[in-house]
């Protein structure tokens, strides 16, 4: 079992849709869970990130977790074109000398005009 | 404020030979991460610096090493360079090795190894 599982996609949504991506996580000690984008050919770059339980919110973006669930969402309301991108989750260890981030393959997301 | 730079952006080299790629983290920031991306293994975490210390190493060979100086600049070196080292190299810098810090990638260099 991979460390930090995510759905490779594509997923296809039309513009305007709310794009649902998920992660799970195999290590139950995780503290910090992170949500990056990729561009084709550019570098990841920090959406979200998330460290209780429940809902976080900024802007159109939704980051949700579930420790009890070992699993951490990202909701993208109002789907635009530009939303077009490779998402990454990645988490956190446990406190201690060897905390690091374990990184998703990242899930491909194509928003439909 | 400046981002993080990489260089070189593109770097083509042969079987056996080593390579040395550099990371300017930006101003101010003292922790530098270095990562291997490829299609198929993601992102894979090579090591950690923080004040010219090594704070975390990943599972890579011992051809794979690193350093942090003093102004914070790192460089990676690969030694005995293989195909299969072909891949996007990202150096990534944040404020403080925290929980909340968000890393800073800067836009990488691709080693292509013939």
């Amino acid at each position: 079992q991979k460390e930090v599982e995510q759905n490779s996609g594509p997923l296809s949504v039309p513009e305007g849709a709310i794009a649902s991506l998920n992660c799970t996580y195999s290590d139950r000690g995780s503290q910090s869970f992170f949500w990056y984008r990729q561009y084709s050919g550019k570098s990841p770059e920090l959406i979200m990130s998330i460290y209780s339980n429940g809902d976080k919110e900024d802007g159109r973006f939704t980051a949700q977790l579930n420790k009890a669930s070992q699993y951490v969402s990202l909701l993208i309301r109002d789907s635009q074109p530009s939303d077009s991108a490779t998402y990454l989750c990645a988490v956190k260890s446990r406190a201690g000398n060897n905390r690091k981030l374990i990184w998703g393959l990242g899930t491909s997301l194509a928003v439909n005009p | 404020k400046a981002g993080v730079t990489q260089t070189p952006r593109y770097l083509i080299k042969t079987r056996g030979q080593q390579v040395t790629l550099s990371c300017s983290p930006i101003s101010g920031h003292r922790s530098v991460s270095w990562y291997q991306q490829t299609p198929g293994q993601g992102l894979q975490f090579l090591f950690e610096y923080f004040s010219e210390t090594q704070r975390n190493k990943g599972n890579f060979p011992g051809r794979f090493s690193g350093r942090q100086f003093s102004n914070s600049r790192s460089e990676m070196n690969v030694s005995t360079l293989e195909l299969g080292d072909s891949a996007l190299y990202l150096c990534a810098s944040s404020l403080a090795q925290d929980r909340g810090a968000p890393l800073h990638f800067g836009n990488g260099t691709r080693l292509t190894v013939t």
